[in-house]
């Protein structure tokens, strides 16, 4: 069974940029969640969808990120315009149905300069 | 708002050596609480996960507790190998469907 898929694995940008990440849960699963990791500190949860609509953002700065997931599959995650602050690994995971299991993707590793 | 804490952050022991990592958590009312593993580069790996109502859970050299009444929890490897080398989180829940809240992590060298 093929995991999490998210790319780029590695972006570097510099302030005041956009970047946009994706992800791709593992088949079947309903809920998607992406978690922001700062060095030296634990996930956090930034949005969670369930199929296509979202049923936690409480913690994502909507001023400048966004996220959709379309068709309930597939799922994008953008920050604009990018802070130095926001220099950290972006994990996508999934699970079967809210509250399950969460499998977590490998992360993109962003670079703000 | 649930805050999570493990210490210590870095923890280097000579391979074959039993170790412990601590969790401490300051809402009592859990759902669950969950150890993962990180690996550099990788996403995190669950390791257990332990529902309100236990007081621990183990899967081969690892055994993890809970207390919630004074909000800890420990996770004890027993024999520790080379490959135990990652940074441990530990993680609760309110309820099945709330957000984790994360401590910030140990991050374990075992040395051979």
């Amino acid at each position: 069974e093929a995991g999490v898929a998210q790319s780029p694995r590695y972006k570097i940008i510099e302030k005041r940029q956009s970047v946009a990440f994706w992800c791709n849960p593992i088949s079947g699963h309903a809920t998607l969640y992406w978690y922001q990791q700062i060095l030296g500190q634990g996930p956090k949860l930034l949005i969670q969808f369930q199929n296509n609509g979202v049923v936690d953002d409480s913690q994502l700065p909507k001023d400048r990120f966004s996220a959709e997931r379309l068709k309930g599959v597939d799922s994008t995650l953008k920050i604009q315009p990018a802070k130095l602050e926001d220099s950290a690994v972006y994990l996508c995971a999934s699970s079967l149905i809210l509250g399950e299991t969460q499998y977590f993707g490998p992360g993109t590793r962003l670079l703000v300069l | 708002k649930q805050e999570v804490t493990q210490i210590p952050a870095a923890l280097s022991v000579p391979e074959g050596e039993n170790l412990v990592l601590n969790c401490s958590f300051t809402d009592s009312a859990i759902y669950n609480l969950q150890w993962f593993r990180q690996d550099p580069g990788k996403g995190l790996t669950s390791l257990l996960l332990i529902q309100s109502s236990q007081r621990e859970q183990t899967s081969g050299r690892l055994n993890a507790s809970l207390d919630k009444s004074s909000g800890r929890s420990t996770l004890y490897i027993a024999a520790s190998q080379p490959g135990d080398s990652a940074t441990y989180l530990c993680a609760t829940r309110r309820d099945n469907f709330n957000k984790f809240y994360f401590g910030s992590g140990t991050k374990l060298n075992v040395k051979p």
